[in-house]
This record gives structure tokens, C-alpha cells and sequence, in this order.
């Protein structure tokens, strides 16, 4: 079945490093792959996506590209700050079609950003 | 847009209460999906719904639990006799249908059983 594996966290940083969450996948297909990231107390919001082999998905300075060939998923954000401080998740759609079935989600990194 | 709203935020409860737990999708939208949150497990989908209909309920744990549908605008995920290990964050999401529609959450039922 589909998976997807990220780092284990917590991962700590210090405000405006370069932050790098990896995260791959096994699927069969050509999934769509998401960034959502959970703050305290809330829900998980959509942060970024890409639907196809070498899009990249990017929003609020975090950046992530499809690669089909190292099935990968990667996020990046090149100057990290304190209120991005939450937990990251990696997540991936099957291809199957016939209408949306759910995503399969890493376990999440915890990221923390100290000033 | 109110986005997804579930209620209670919190409940605690005794072991072998029922708890029901709710969810209002977002209008519009034709998939609903419950999740489980813990630390050890982390996310985990129990069933899901398109246009009112159950298609998966592979992954809910036991018999305890059941979910229902009656219209578009409304979801129950029910456990009885809940017990300690159903302590959790429940998710109610809701989307478009389509592969790469994206599931917009609501702020979950924190869920201790005693």
C-alpha cells in the first residue's frame, strides 16, 4: 500500500536558518503530493501541494518539488521564523480516480524555531 | 466560509459512556473523512464518505465505533462503551472530489476517556 516516510523530529533551528524537512514516498501510480502543516491546538491546514513529476508546489516562502525519479517530496524554506514553529506533515493522494479517498500522511515533524 | 466545525472541542468522559462526536463539512463539499490523532499512532483514517455514503470503513478500530451521514451537511463518529485507548484528537475533514482536491480540517474533539 501507499506510504510516506519524513524525519523524525523535533527539529530545532534557530530564526532565519535554512530549513530542510524530508519526506518520501511508495506508491503505485502517479500520486499528488501536499505539505500541511499544524499549528497548536488546530487543525491541519493545507500548505502546499504538486500534482505531477517536477512541479513545485510553494507558499509563504516554503517550497517543495515532485521528484518522481528519488520519490521525493522535500520542504524547503530558506529563512526559518519563530512563528513557523509547528508540526509539518508529508501527505500523498493515490491516483485511483473515482473521486477523492483520503491521503496517507507521514507521522510528522515537529518543528521548532528559537529567536 | 466557516470551514469545517466540530463540536465538542473537549469532552471527558468515563469508561463505557457513549460518546458522539460531530462535524459539519464545509458546503459544497461531497467527501467527508473522520481521522484519529495520537502521539504513537499520529494520523490515522477511520472511514470516509463521498456524497453521503460510506466507501471505507477499513479503518476503524473496532466494533465500539460507527459513523453516519443522514445529509451533506452533517457527520456523528459514535463510540460505545468508549474506553482509555480511544483517548485521542478526532478529525473531521471535508473536500471536492477529485484525486488532488485537498482536505480542509477542522480544529478537532480532544477526547479523554477515564
Amino acid at each position: 500500500g501507499d506510504s510516506v516516510t519524513q524525519m523524525e523530529g523535533p527539529v530545532t533551528l534557530s530564526e532565519e536558518a535554512f530549513l530542510t524537512i524530508n519526506c518520501t514516498y511508495t506508491a503505485t501510480g502517479y500520486p499528488s503530493l501536499f505539505w500541511y502543516v499544524q499549528y497548536p491546538g488546530e487543525g491541519l491546514q493545507l500548505l502546499l501541494k504538486a500534482t505531477k513529476a517536477d512541479d513545485k508546489g510553494s507558499n509563504k516562502g516554503f517550497e517543495a518539488t515532485y521528484r518522481k525519479e528519488t520519490t521525493s517530496f522535500h520542504l524547503e524554506k530558506g529563512s526559518v521564523q519563530v512563528s513557523d514553529s509547528a508540526v509539518y506533515f508529508c501527505a500523498l493522494s493515490g491516483d485511483s480516480g473515482g473521486g477523492a479517498d483520503g491521503l496517507t500522511f507521514g507521522k510528522g515533524t515537529h518543528l521548532i524555531i528559537q529567536p | 466560509d466557516a470551514g469545517v466545525i466540530q463540536s465538542p472541542r473537549h469532552e471527558v468522559t468515563e469508561m463505557g459512556q457513549e460518546v458522539t462526536l460531530r462535524c459539519k463539512p464545509i458546503s459544497g463539499h461531497n467527501s467527508l473523512f473522520w481521522y484519529r490523532q495520537t502521539m504513537m499512532r499520529g494520523l490515522e483514517l477511520l472511514i470516509y464518505f463521498n456524497n453521503n455514503v460510506p466507501i471505507d470503513d477499513s479503518g476503524m478500530p473496532e466494533d465500539r465505533f460507527s459513523a453516519k451521514m443522514p445529509n451533506a451537511s452533517f457527520s456523528t463518529l459514535k463510540i460505545q462503551p468508549s474506553e482509555p485507548r480511544d483517548s485521542a484528537v478526532y478529525f473531521c475533514a471535508s473536500s471536492l472530489t477529485g484525486v488532488a482536491s485537498p482536505l480542509h480540517f477542522g480544529n478537532g474533539t480532544r477526547l479523554t476517556v477515564t
